[in-house]
């Protein structure tokens, strides 16, 4: 089923902490799993991707894990900041489809 | 580049009304795809256009719903007529080929209907 299921919903941590963020898919022809940030008042915006074939990607603070036995990724923020407060989205690509998007986690980290 | 531009920004209209929504998508990009944001629904994808051509517009919600591309660089989404269940932020967003994955958004047109 074209689907990918995200949680949590909500998140809080505290300044330093380690969010982390996961979802789950069941095709397993997509080739890219993307994603994406959106802070209050603006449009969804890329933050990283990974391909199938890769177990895990690093850009700055933000790691995803991709497990492909489980069929399961996650992002993780290292020394999460206020300024990451803001709504994170999983996603999923195949070729020649629009992306599947996962629900949405609105992550609040607290100073 | 000026990124995907949408107008109206805010949109606030009585029920019944038509409501026009467009878009202008980043030079060069092939797709384009409407989004509707609630809430309770989270982040829904209406229709999407390849090369101009509606590929797949089964998220769109019923028939008061139509969305055009006459060309490459414009795209509008209406509704006629408007419900008050139909208020939501609306986003554009469009996509090239070098990086399939990467969807450029809008900033979105938050809709009201009163």
């Amino acid at each position: 089923q074209q689907q990918v299921k995200q949680s949590p919903q909500s998140l809080i941590v505290q300044k330093g902490g380690i969010p982390i963020i996961n979802c789950a898919y069941e095709n397993t022809a997509f080739d890219y799993f993307p994603w994406y940030q959106q802070f209050p008042g603006k449009g969804p915006a890329l933050l990283i991707a990974i391909r199938p074939d890769v177990s895990e990607k690093k850009e700055g603070r933000f790691t995803i894990s991709f497990n492909k036995s489980a069929k399961q990724f996650s992002l993780h923020i290292m020394d999460s900041q206020p300024g990451d407060s803001a709504t994170y989205f999983c996603a999923a690509y195949q070729a020649g489809t629009a992306l599947i998007f996962g629900k949405g986690t609105t992550l609040s980290v607290s100073s | 580049d000026a990124g995907v531009i949408q107008s109206p920004r805010h949109e606030v209209t009585e029920m019944g009304q038509e409501v026009t929504l467009r878009c202008k998508p980043i030079s060069g990009h092939n797709s384009l795809f409407w989004y509707r944001q609630t809430m309770m629904r989270g982040l829904e994808l209406l229709i999407y256009f390849n090369n101009n051509v509606p590929i797949d517009d089964s998220g769109m919600p019923e028939d008061r719903f139509s969305a055009k591309m006459p060309n490459a660089s414009f795209s509008t989404l209406k509704i006629q007529p408007s419900e008050p269940r139909d208020s939501a932020v609306y986003f554009c967003a469009s996509r090239g080929t070098l990086r399939p994955y990467e969807q450029y958004f809008g900033p979105g047109t938050r809709l009201t209907v009163t």
